[in-house]
């Protein structure tokens, strides 16, 4: 079973726009949950996390993203994307085993100018 | 500080060929992990250690993959033979060990983009 579906292949947003990318997981117990994003020819990058507490959380570039339990969501926002925000997001989930996440498929970012 | 090195950033192979990838972790990373990330998916774990012992490698193909990482600092991946469903980019990620929580953050490397022709 997938433990995590990011249901947006690609978006395509304009610079200066709002962004949200989605994010849904199963699992059996309070997860742990994670953005990273991956530029061409990069690693990837964490951008934020989630373990507990405030349900939103804030990360590097302008990032947050909101847990929602009752909707098994981590959704990621930006409110004014900027053209060096084109990547690949890649959304996860853990713990399994030690220190092991689950990773989705990633949404590609396209910016127009 | 200086992050996750691989190497080489390329390398294509013709079937059933054999290849090596290199990983230098940050220092003082005990735990270092290997993940395969085919295109249009995320990356998937293959092995992970904790210094020089394997903890994870249930998603490793044992048959053709090995890993290893004999003085616990820098990790070789290989593949023997290769198929054609190997190419991906192989991603080597490393963290401090903590406890094994899942809170440690995993710091990933720029990869090696495998090509099996």
């Amino acid at each position: 079973a997938q433990s995590v579906t990011q249901p947006d292949i690609h978006i395509t947003v304009s610079e200066g726009a709002s962004l949200e990318l989605r994010c849904n997981y199963s699992y059996g117990a309070t997860p742990y949950l994670f953005w990273y994003v991956q530029s061409p020819g990069q690693g990837l990058q964490l951008l934020l996390k989630y373990f507990s507490g405030d349900t939103l959380v804030q990360g590097i570039k302008g990032f947050e993203a909101e847990f929602k339990r009752s909707q098994s969501s981590f959704n990621l926002r930006k409110p004014s994307v900027h053209w060096s925000d084109a990547a690949e997001y890649f959304c996860a989930v853990g713990p399994y085993n030690n220190n092991d996440m689950r990773f989705g498929a990633g949404t590609r970012l396209t910016v127009k100018p | 500080e200086a992050g996750v090195a691989q190497s080489p950033r390329y390398k294509i192979i013709e079937k059933r060929q054999s290849v090596a990838f290199w990983c230098n972790p940050i220092s003082g990373h005990a735990t270092l992990y290997w993940y395969q990330q085919i295109l249009g998916q995320g990356p998937k774990l293959l092995i992970q250690f904790q210094n020089n012992g394997v903890v994870d490698d249930s998603q490793l193909p044992k048959d053709r993959f090995s890993a290893e990482r004999l003085k616990g600092v820098d990790s070789t991946l290989k593949i023997q033979p290769a198929k054609l469903e190997d190419s991906a980019v192989y991603l080597c990620a490393s963290s401090l060990p903590g406890t094994g929580s899942g809170r440690e953050t995993q710091y990933f490397g720029p990869g090696t983009r495998l090509l099996v022709l």
